[in-house]
């Protein structure tokens, strides 16, 4: 069965830093999808970013992106120049056409000092 | 327009209710899904629906029962409501490459 293992309960960073957030999958499949959800305090899930795992080049969206290890199974998210905005929980997500159903870890808490 | 919304936001009830939280997505998607988030904020998958025909029916207490009388609805019912059912409910929809959410309902038994 897929799983997704984020190791990280809760991160914190100096406001203007980088951070980076660790995910690992496990699956056997070939044709997937990986994101990043973001959690704020309002409860809303909004995708941060998106991989296809038939592409080799990491995604970006402007301060956010990622490092994609398709061989290592891994799919870890940096935050660069982190805003008290960027407070949230962070979901590291799977997706597979096969199964048709998204898999989520069990998130990473962020926060930023000021 | 909102894309995905469930309502109610909060629902607080006594032990041994129905209720039921209704979703709705105007975006045109195929598939819906419901997914329960508990105090850990962990989120695990309870149904998914394809074209209002049930695909995915995780390991859930059949109190809970899906009903999708179009594939813009997903509505979930909740019978005799335990304790253990407090939890924030989430109903997305997806095209594949991405899962939209609605807010979440709340729902707390008391």
């Amino acid at each position: 069965a897929q799983t997704v293992t984020q190791s990280q309960p809760e991160m914190s960073v100096q406001e203007a830093e980088t951070v980076t957030l660790s995910c690992t999958y496990d699956t056997s499949e070939s044709d997937y999808y990986l994101f990043w959800y973001k959690q704020p305090p309002s409860r809303q899930m909004i995708l941060v970013i998106r991989q296809e795992a038939y592409k080799q080049q990491n995604a970006t969206e402007n301060r956010f992106s990622v490092n994609f290890q398709k061989a290592a199974k891994s799919f870890s998210l940096k935050i660069s120049d982190s805003q008290l905005g960027d407070a949230a929980m962070y979901f590291c997500a799977y997706f597979s056409n096969r199964d048709d159903k998204i898999i989520f870890g069990k998130g990473t808490r962020l926060h930023i000092l000021p | 327009d909102t894309a995905v919304s469930q309502t109610p936001k909060y629902l607080v009830t006594q032990m041994g209710n129905d209720k039921s939280i209704k979703c709705e997505q105007n975006l045109g998607h195929d598939t819906m899904y419901w997914y329960k988030q508990d105090s850990k904020k962990f989120l695990k998958i309870m149904f998914s629906y394809n074209n209002k025909e049930l695909i995915i029916n995780e390991t859930v207490p059949n109190r809970f029962s899906p009903k999708s009388p179009d594939k813009a609805h997903l509505n979930l019912h909740i019978n005799s409501l335990e304790l253990g059912d407090s939890a924030v409910y989430f109903c997305a929809s997806s095209q594949r490459l991405e899962a939209f959410f609605g807010q979440g309902t709340r729902l707390t038994v008391v």
